[in-house]
Order: structure tokens, then C-alpha cells, then sequence
């Protein structure tokens, strides 16, 4: 069965600072997808960025990218120049490939603060 | 954008009520899915559904049942409430499709306390 770890139960960073949170999974596919979701304190979880497995490209949206590692199992999200709005808990997760309706497994979570 | 709406945002119930939890999305999705999130524990999936009238167990169904009567609309039925069932309740949905087509689209979510 499919697991993901997030290991960093609460991070902290100054505005302005970069941060990188971890996420590693295990599984025996070779393709599937991974995502990173953030849930600010309103509790209203948001998509901040996904990655396909076979894709070798690094995902990136706007201050928020991945290290993708698949022979590690590894997909760290990466935060530049933090804003005090990246305040939240950041969920990461895994798919398996299609056929499967698109079931996602999670992490933990990682609670990041921003500090002024 | 997608809307996922929740019925609720706080909830108290008591030991042994019937709760239901409703969940609407505006999407024209497929799929949709019940969750609860617990501290420590992440988000467990409950049940999912993958079209009207078709159900299935997700990885901790034990005490819980869903409905799923028109496509935008998924409820989440204790059917009869225990304290260990308090925690956040969340909502989602996505398409039925390849890949990133199924990225799920969360609601706001429900904080259900059970006394």
C-alpha cells in the first residue's frame, strides 16, 4: 500500500526567507502523481502545485516549486521570498495512475508559520 | 473556478443523533469524497463516489454512510453519533478523467463536536 511522510510536524521562516518542506513516499508505480495542498487557517484546503511522475521537469508555480526525486520518492515543496499569507498547514499527497477515481493518500502535514 | 460548498461550518451533536453532512459542488465532477481530518493523522479518506447512486469504502467507513442522489450533491451520514467521530469533516470533488483531470477540489469544511 501506498504511504506518505511528511517528517517536519511545524516549520517556521522569516518573511521574505526561503523554506522547503519534505515529503517522501513509498510505492511500487511507476507512474502516478503528487500534489501540494495548503489549508490557511480558514481551513479552506487550496491546490498550490502538482507534478506528473513521468515528467522529469520540476513543477513551478509563482514562488511555490518541487524537488522531484522519483528514484528517492521524494517531492519537497519549495517557498520563495515567504509571505506572511504562506501562513498554513501544508498537506502533500499521492495518486495512483487513472483507473483508480482519483483517490488521493496524505501526509501528516506540515504547519509552516511566516514571521514578520 | 470550481465551488465545493459544506452544509455547515461548526456542528454539536449528541451521542447517538443521526448527523448528516452535505456537501454541493458546481462543477458538473464525477467523483466526489468525504474525508476527515484529524491532528497528527492527516486527511483519511471515508467513502468516495464516482456517479450517482454508486458508493464506495474509502479507508475508515466504520460508523459512517453516504448518498449520493443527484451528481452535485454528496452526503455524509452518522448514523448515530459517537465522541470519537468529532473532528473536521472535509468535502471534495473531482473529475473522472487521466491524471491532473482528477486534481480534487476541497470545500470549506465542517467542524463536528459530538458531546
Amino acid at each position: 500500500a501506498q504511504t506518505v511522510t511528511q517528517s517536519q510536524p511545524e516549520m517556521s521562516v522569516q518573511e521574505a526567507e526561503t523554506v522547503t518542506l519534505s515529503c517522501t513516499y513509498d510505492t511500487s508505480e511507476n507512474n502516478y502523481y503528487l500534489f501540494w495542498y495548503k489549508q490557511p487557517p480558514s481551513r479552506q484546503m487550496i491546490l498550490v502545485i502538482r507534478q506528473e511522475a513521468y515528467k522529469q521537469q520540476n513543477a513551478t508555480e509563482n514562488r511555490f516549486s518541487v524537488n522531484f526525486q522519483k528514484a528517492a520518492k521524494s517531492f519537497s515543496l519549495k517557498i520563495s521570498d515567504s509571505q506572511l499569507g504562506d501562513t498554513a498547514m501544508y498537506f502533500c499527497a499521492f495518486m495512483k495512475p487513472p483507473g483508480n477515481t482519483g483517490k488521493l493518500i496524505f501526509g501528516q502535514g506540515t504547519t509552516l508559520q511566516v514571521k514578520p | 473556478d470550481v465551488k465545493v460548498t459544506q452544509s455547515s461550518r461548526y456542528l454539536v451533536k449528541r451521542t447517538g443523533e443521526k448527523v448528516f453532512l452535505e456537501c454541493v459542488q458546481d462543477m458538473d465532477h464525477e467523483n466526489m469524497f468525504w474525508y476527515r481530518q484529524d491532528p497528527g493523522l492527516g486527511l483519511r479518506l471515508i467513502y468516495f463516489s464516482y456517479d450517482v447512486k454508486m458508493k464506495e469504502k474509502g479507508d475508515i467507513p466504520e460508523g459512517y454512510s453516504v448518498s449520493r442522489e443527484k451528481k452535485e450533491r454528496f452526503s455524509l451520514i452518522l448514523e448515530s453519533a459517537s465522541t470519537n467521530q468529532t473532528s473536521m469533516y472535509l468535502c471534495a470533488s473531482s473529475l473522472r478523467g487521466q491524471g491532473l483531470q482528477e486534481t480534487q477540489y476541497f470545500g470549506p469544511g465542517t467542524r463536528l463536536l459530538v458531546l
